[in-house]
């Protein structure tokens, strides 16, 4: 079956550390992956995603690289700020699908300290 | 325009009321999607439409009846709550089912069930 693994946080960082979040998975199919993120008292907000195997996908300083012979998906920054503080929530869907169901891991909450 | 529009962002309800929460989105989407999610946890999908048509229902009990009145228009018809269903009620849509995985989320109705 499809499943995605994230590592279990809370993550704690002091600000401009650098950043990684890993994320496996496991899929049939062709998966797009993705990095949603959650401020709190919000909804998700697509961070980034990659739709094949070697495709970098990036936004607001943010990385993460579909490797298909480790099957990660692990997210990057190189410096973080306070208000990266959020939920991190790594996904996938199998494309094409007749479900449009997204597959998520458990999240990751991170805290970046001034 | 690229908004999901939720209402209401709160909403607390007895356990014999009748309730609805509204989804709204201008994309020119034709998916448009249910999600609970309990606080610290992932996301779980609960009903998808696709081009006006219930596909997906995700197990979910009855006290919980969907309804999709036209293509940019999706509500949540709530009865008979019980307390564990206090949680973030999330609305997204997509370009068309399974097309691309990408979601577009909402901020989310967060429903208190007393």
């Amino acid at each position: 079956g499809n499943s995605v693994t994230q590592m279990e946080g809370p993550v704690t960082l002091s600000e401009e550390a650098f950043l990684t979040i890993n994320c496996t998975y496991t899929a049939t199919g062709y998966p797009s992956l993705f990095w949603y993120v959650q401020y709190p008292g919000e909804g998700l907000q697509l961070l980034l995603k990659a739709t094949k195997a070697d495709d970098k996908g990036s936004n607001k300083g943010f990385e993460a690289t579909y490797r298909k012979e480790t099957t990660s998906f692990h997210l990057e920054k190189g410096s973080v700020q306070v208000s990266d503080s959020a939920v991190y929530f790594c996904a996938l869907s199998v494309i094409p699908s007749n479900t449009g169901k997204l597959i998520f891991g458990q999240g990751t909450t991170l805290q970046v300290k001034p | 325009d690229t908004e999901v529009t939720q209402t209401p962002k709160h909403l607390v309800m007895g356990m014999t009321n009748k309730k609805s929460l509204k989804c709204e989105q201008h994309m020119g989407h034709r998916a448009m999607y249910w999600y609970k999610q309990k606080a610290k946890k992932p996301p779980e999908l609960m009903f998808v439409y696709s081009y006006e048509k219930l596909s997906i229902n995700e197990s979910v009990p009855s006290r919980f009846s969907p309804e999709c009145p036209n293509s940019s228009l999706l509500n949540l018809h709530l009865h008979a709550l019980q307390p564990e269903d206090s949680a973030l009620y999330l609305c997204a849509s997509s370009q068309a089912r399974g097309l691309t995985g990408e979601l577009f989320f909402g901020e989310g109705s967060r429903l208190t069930v007393l």
